[in-house]
């Protein structure tokens, strides 16, 4: 079955310093990886994502992340965080084997930004 | 402006009553999906639709219902028979092709159950 884990409940950075959001996951086939953020009382905004190629995807607003299939990992990066950066992170993974059509989210990781 | 369009954005239903969230987009997309969102678990999905007048199962289906008649709308009836419904609804469309692409979300509805 089709899985996805977000360790952390919540990761506190200060501004200015590196930032990491970890997900695993666990899918039969090969994934497509997806990375969301949702502000409070909004809906989620696409971040980036990982159908194939280059294990290093880069996306809106300066965040990374990078594919590793050893370790079935996905972690979101970014190099400088930010206070307007605080807010709620989901991963996501689709199998492909299954026409990728069924999304499987992770349960978030609460991100908090101190100035 | 494209997007997807959910209303209302709070919604209060008293017990035994059956409630409609709107969700209608201008994507051109033709998958559509409602996800409920409880605090500490993510997003469940409740019921997806790929094509026009069809319609799937989610993981926690019972007590909700559907209708994909356009292809711009995915209506969610949430009915009586759901006993615990307060939750944030949230509403995603996505282009379908091989699966890599992303889904675009509405703003959400809160639904309260007073």
């Amino acid at each position: 079955a089709q899985s996805v884990a977000q360790p952390e409940d919540q990761v506190n950075v200060a501004e200015g310093n590196p930032l990491t959001v970890k997900c695993t996951y666990s899918v039969s086939g090969n994934p497509y990886l997806f990375w969301y953020v949702q502000y409070p009382n909004r809906g989620l905004q696409f971040l980036l994502k990982y159908i194939t190629g280059d294990n290093l995807v880069k996306g809106s607003y300066g965040f990374e992340a990078e594919f590793n299939k050893s370790q079935t990992s996905f972690h979101l990066k970014k190099p400088s965080a930010l206070v307007s950066d605080s807010a709620l992170y989901f991963c996501a993974v689709r199998d492909k084997r299954d026409g990728g059509f069924k999304t499987i989210f992770g349960a978030g990781t609460r991100l908090f930004v101190k100035a | 402006d494209g997007g997807i369009t959910q209303s209302p954005k709070y919604l209060f239903r008293k017990e035994g009553q059956n409630v409609t969230l709107s969700c209608e987009q201008n994507l051109n997309h033709d998958a559509m999906y409602w996800y409920r969102q409880d605090p500490g678990q993510g997003l469940r999905l409740i019921y997806y639709s790929q094509i026009v007048n069809d319609f799937q199962k989610g993981d926690i289906a019972e007590g909700y219902s559907v209708s994909r008649e356009k292809k711009e709308s995915f209506p969610l009836t949430v009915t009586s028979a759901q006993k615990n419904p307060t939750a944030f609804y949230l509403c995603a469309s996505r282009a379908e092709g091989l699966g890599n692409t992303e889904a675009f979300f509405g703003q959400g509805t809160r639904l309260t159950v007073v």
